[in-house]
């Protein structure tokens, strides 16, 4: 069975500060993908990033990078010099190939940035 | 180019009304999945559907609900006999290809409240 962990339930920062957001997976495939996907306040989900086991490389765009470790089972989140637009839930997920974008989702981590 | 379209954005029923969700994939997409999200949750799979076929519904309840995605016309996630745990948001994605994973869009979602 595929789970997804995200321990940290809720995090606030002030505007300007660094946050990493946590994701543990848990998958018996070797072939899988990881996801991270934005839920701000107004509710609809926001793509941000797609990530396929085979590709350790770290990825940056813009504020927001990514830490693939295979290793440790983990794919964190890192929002650089955070917003207050940034405010929102963050959601971290796990597919395989073969399920047809089955995805299985992580408990979600609310971040709150303030001035 | 229009998004996932889902209708109607809120819904509020009675205990034992049936409530009857749409979901217009974007265009081009055959694929579409159904979630479901429980307050303070993450979203979790439902059901996943082709044109006319059900192909996984291993995460609907076995009572109650049911789905479809007719040769024309929108998906429909239909839940009958609704009761107070059924108050959730019901995201429908979209995808366009089949066996591997592509990347889901999803809609705003559907929030139904029975009361």
């Amino acid at each position: 069975a595929q789970k997804v962990t995200q321990a940290q339930t809720e995090i606030s920062v002030v505007e300007k500060e660094d946050v990493t957001l946590d994701c543990v997976y848990e998958t018996r495939d070797t072939t899988y993908y990881l996801f991270w996907y934005k839920q701000p306040p107004s509710g609809e989900l926001v793509f941000l990033i797609r990530r396929n086991s085979f590709d350790e490389q770290n990825e940056i765009s813009g504020r927001y990078s990514w830490n693939f470790q295979k290793s440790t089972s983990s794919f964190n989140f890192t929002i650089t010099a955070s917003q207050v637009v940034d405010s929102a839930v963050y959601f971290c997920a796990l597919s395989s190939t073969g399920t047809a974008s089955k995805l299985t989702f992580g408990t979600g981590t609310r971040l709150q940035v303030t001035l | 180019n229009a998004g996932v379209m889902q209708n109607p954005r809120h819904l509020v029923r009675r205990r034992g009304q049936e409530a009857r969700l749409r979901c217009s994939p974007m265009k081009g997409h055959s694929h579409v999945y159904w979630y479901r999200q429980l307050p303070e949750e993450g979203l979790k799979f439902m059901v996943y559907l082709q044109k006319e076929n059900i192909i996984d519904e291993s995460g609907m309840p076995k009572e109650r609900f049911s789905a479809e995605f007719p040769k024309e016309g929108p998906s429909i996630l239909r839940i009958q006999q609704v009761v107070r745990g059924d108050s959730a948001a019901y995201f429908c994605a979209s995808s366009s290809l089949t066996g591997m994973t592509g990347e889901l869009f999803f809609g705003e979602g559907s929030r139904l409240t029975v009361l």
